[in-house]
């Protein structure tokens, strides 16, 4: 199993609190997503990045901001959070810069605002 | 804009039967990847195939064998002798020459009865 561990795996929180998840890897690959997942939509795309530093919006970033300072690292915030985006958000990682190759998916972070 | 389509919600057959499950694409690209992804009832999603744009040849794996046709824009997945474990919600997805994410199907949720 590509190693990719999400945190926290669940957490519930009120709305205009901030949030941060984060997606830790063990496999130094370059690029890192995160999806968010809800029903009747499968996956969408927030953010990607795919360099330190280097990052780029999605198919539904807004209310969303990333950061990458580390090769292992890629975080999520949800600055003010809001109903809306109570859903399961996934990271996940591939190793080269095309989708040549899958992206492996870590196990989810189960998020509630209430 | 890249669409795909799992026009099938959910499919529910008995045990050793075969379902296929049905996945169209749209695409401007030329070059592109097709992915199918598995997501058990614990929730991580799992990889199953990935095709290119160049590829149409069939590929088998096990119980498991994928049908790509450019000239429909289709990638469907079969289940031959379906078993009470592969009851999942299964995603195709799609991504192009880039490193920008992948668009996925709104998933369709297999239930296999003994």
């Amino acid at each position: 199993d590509a190693g990719i561990t999400q945190s926290p795996r669940h957490k519930v929180t009120e709305t205009g609190t901030p949030v941060t998840l984060r997606c830790h890897q063990t496999e130094n690959h370059r690029y890192m997503y995160w999806y968010r997942q809800d029903p009747g939509h499968g996956l969408r795309l927030i953010h990607y990045s795919y360099g330190v530093k280097d990052t780029d919006k999605g198919e539904v970033s807004d209310g969303y901001s990333v950061s990458r300072s580390k090769t292992e690292d890629f975080l999520l915030t949800l600055e003010s959070a809001t109903s809306s985006q109570t859903s399961v958000y996934f990271c996940a990682i591939s190793e080269v810069g095309t989708n040549n190759q899958p992206q492996h998916f870590g196990d989810g972070t189960r998020l509630s605002i209430l | 804009a890249q669409k795909v389509t799992q026009a099938q919600t959910e499919i529910s057959v008995v045990e050793k039967e075969d379902v296929t499950l049905d996945c169209v694409y749209e695409t401007r690209d030329t070059t592109y990847y097709l992915f199918w992804y598995k997501q058990p009832p614990s929730g991580e999603l799992v990889f199953l195939i990935r095709r290119n744009s160049f590829d149409e040849q069939n590929e088998i794996s096990g119980r498991y064998s994928w049908n790509f046709q450019k000239s429909t824009s289709s990638f469907n997945f079969t289940i031959t002798a379906s078993q009470v474990v592969d009851s999942a919600v299964y995603f195709c997805a799609l991504g192009g020459g880039g490193a920008d994410g992948l668009t996925f199907g709104k998933g369709t949720h297999l239930i296999i009865q003994p």
